[in-house]
C-alpha cells in the first residue's frame, strides 16, 4: 500500500504567518489522466471534517484562498497564508490513487 | 445542506458484533459513493471501504485490514448507510465516519460527526 508522511507531527505558528505542511508518498500520485489523486482535511474539536483541498491543488467550495495545495508526484504541500486562529487544527492527507486509501500520520497546527 | 448522522456505536465486547448506521440528507444518496473510515484516539484515520453509486451498481471495496470482517451496505429507500462489523477486536476500538466520496474527485467531501465503538471486555 502507498505510505503517506508528514514529518512534522507539529508546527508552531502565530497569527498572520505563513506555515507550509508537507506529505510525502511512498511512490509517485500522478495518475495517467493527469490528476494526482492527493487530498487535505482539516480536524476541529467539536467540527466535522473539513475538505479543503483535492487533486493536490482544487480548493473546495467555501475554502478561504489563504489555503494553497501544491506539489507534484511524490511532494505535496498545504500553505496556509496569514494563519487566523481558527486554523489551529489537525491536517491529514490522503492519497486515493490505489486502494487500500491512506492517510498521512497528521500534522497539528499550534499557537505560538 | 448536506448531513450526515452516524448512530449504533458503543461498548461491545471482544469477538462481538455491531452495526452502524449513518443517515443521509440534503443530496441525492443514490447518485453518490458512501465511505467509511474510521479513528483511534490520537491516531491518523483508516479508510475502511466504500459502497458505489447507482451508476456503478452499489458495489463494495474493503480495505484488506477489515475485509471479510465488516461489511458496508445502504438502504437507497431510506438514504441509510450502514456498517456491519463481526468479530470485533480491541484494536477496533475508534471513532467512526461515514463520509460521502466528492462528485469532482476521488475525496471525502463531506463528514459526519462520528460515533465511537468501544471494543473491551
Amino acid at each position: 500500500q502507498i505510505t503517506l508522511t508528514q514529518q512534522a507531527e507539529s508546527l508552531w505558528v502565530s497569527p498572520g504567518e505563513k506555515v507550509s505542511i508537507t506529505c510525502r508518498a511512498s511512490q509517485s500520485l500522478l495518475y495517467t489522466d493527469g490528476k494526482h489523486y492527493l487530498s487535505w482535511y482539516q480536524q476541529r474539536p467539536g467540527q466535522t471534517t473539513k475538505a479543503l483541498i483535492y487533486h493536490a491543488s482544487i480548493r473546495t467550495d467555501g475554502v478561504p484562498t489563504r489555503f494553497i495545495g501544491s506539489g507534484s508526484g511524490t511532494e505535496f504541500t498545504l500553505s496556509i497564508e496569514d494563519v487566523q486562529p481558527e486554523d489551529i487544527a489537525l491536517y491529514y492527507c490522503l492519497q486515493t490513487l490505489k486502494k487500500p486509501w491512506t492517510f498521512g500520520g497528521g500534522t497539528k497546527l499550534e499557537l505560538k | 445542506e448536506v448531513k450526515l448522522l452516524e448512530s449504533g456505536g458503543g461498548l461491545v465486547q471482544p469477538g462481538g458484533s455491531m452495526r452502524l448506521s449513518c443517515a443521509a440528507s440534503g443530496f441525492t444518496f443514490t447518485d453518490f459513493y458512501m465511505n467509511w473510515i474510521r479513528q483511534p484516539a490520537g491516531k491518523a484515520p483508516e479508510w475502511l471501504g466504500f459502497i458505489r453509486n447507482k451508476a456503478n451498481g452499489y458495489t463494495t471495496e474493503y480495505n484488506p485490514s477489515v475485509k471479510g470482517r465488516f461489511t458496508i451496505s445502504r438502504d437507497n429507500t431510506q438514504n441509510m448507510l450502514y456498517l456491519q462489523m463481526n468479530t470485533l477486536r480491541a484494536e477496533d476500538t475508534a471513532t467512526y465516519y461515514c463520509a460521502r466520496k466528492g462528485r469532482s474527485g476521488d475525496y471525502f467531501d463531506y463528514w459526519g460527526q462520528g460515533v465511537m465503538v468501544t471494543v473491551s471486555s
